[in-house]
């Protein structure tokens, strides 16, 4: 089966820094690859996802590149805010999205 | 509509009782989901539902049965939990076809067994 690593699994960083969190999966036939935001208490949270036939996608400050050789992917957060504090999950998923796995998450704390 | 609802929010059970979460989605979704998500961890798959067929058990204990009642509704039956059972449950949904595969959450049930 599918197996996600995630790293950092914490990251601090200065207000206005950017972010990076790497995803490594197992199985070539992952072909989406969504990342999800969840602050404390709350629901995950969709930020962006990218599909296999992509390397990179962009929205506004969030970025996301996928390398399908390598296997890997990362997220990419600039300019980072207070409110982009939260636990960040990759996941990777094939067979129209039901096999989902995630990977074990990452605490980014941004530091005014 | 474009969310996924659960209820209740909170429950706390014993271990004998019967008791039953809700997850209703309105956005004409045909795959649903549950997952288990314990503290500081991610959320683990339990049942996956692809028009309204079980169509994945990750092998979960038969104390959590699901069910499918028609397309917008999923149900979890909980019976005989154990206090490891713990955990913030959340119910998902996707259009369930090719290319469609994104997942949205619902807010989940904390469930608290005695």
């Amino acid at each position: 089966g599918e197996n996600v690593e995630q790293h950092p699994s914490t990251l601090s960083v200065q207000e206005g820094d950017s972010a990076v969190i790497k995803c490594t999966y197992s199985d070539s036939a992952s072909n989406y690859f969504p990342w999800y935001k969840q602050e404390l208490g709350k629901r995950p949270q969709l930020i962006i996802d990218i599909r296999s036939n992509v390397g990179e996608k962009k929205d506004q400050r969030i970025a996301v590149t996928l390398n399908k050789t390598a296997k890997h992917f990362s997220l990419h957060i600039t300019e980072t805010q207070p409110e982009d504090s939260a636990v960040y999950f990759c996941a990777a998923s094939y067979n129209y999205g039901q096999n989902f796995v995630f990977g074990p998450g990452t605490r980014l704390s941004v530091l005014p | 509509d474009t969310e996924v609802t659960q209820t209740p929010k909170h429950l706390v059970m014993g271990m004998t009782n019967k008791k039953s979460l809700k997850c209703e989605q309105h956005m004409g979704h045909r795959a649903m989901y549950w997952y288990k998500q314990k503290a500081k961890k991610p959320p683990e798959l339990m049942f996956v539902y692809s028009y309204e067929k079980l169509s994945i058990n990750e092998s979960v204990p038969s104390r959590f049965s699901p069910e499918c009642p028609n397309s917008s509704l999923l149900n979890l039956h909980l019976h005989a939990l154990q206090p490891e059972d713990s955990a913030l449950y959340l119910c998902a949904s996707s259009q369930g076809s090719r290319g469609a595969d994104t997942q949205y959450f619902g807010p989940g049930t904390r469930l608290t067994v005695l």
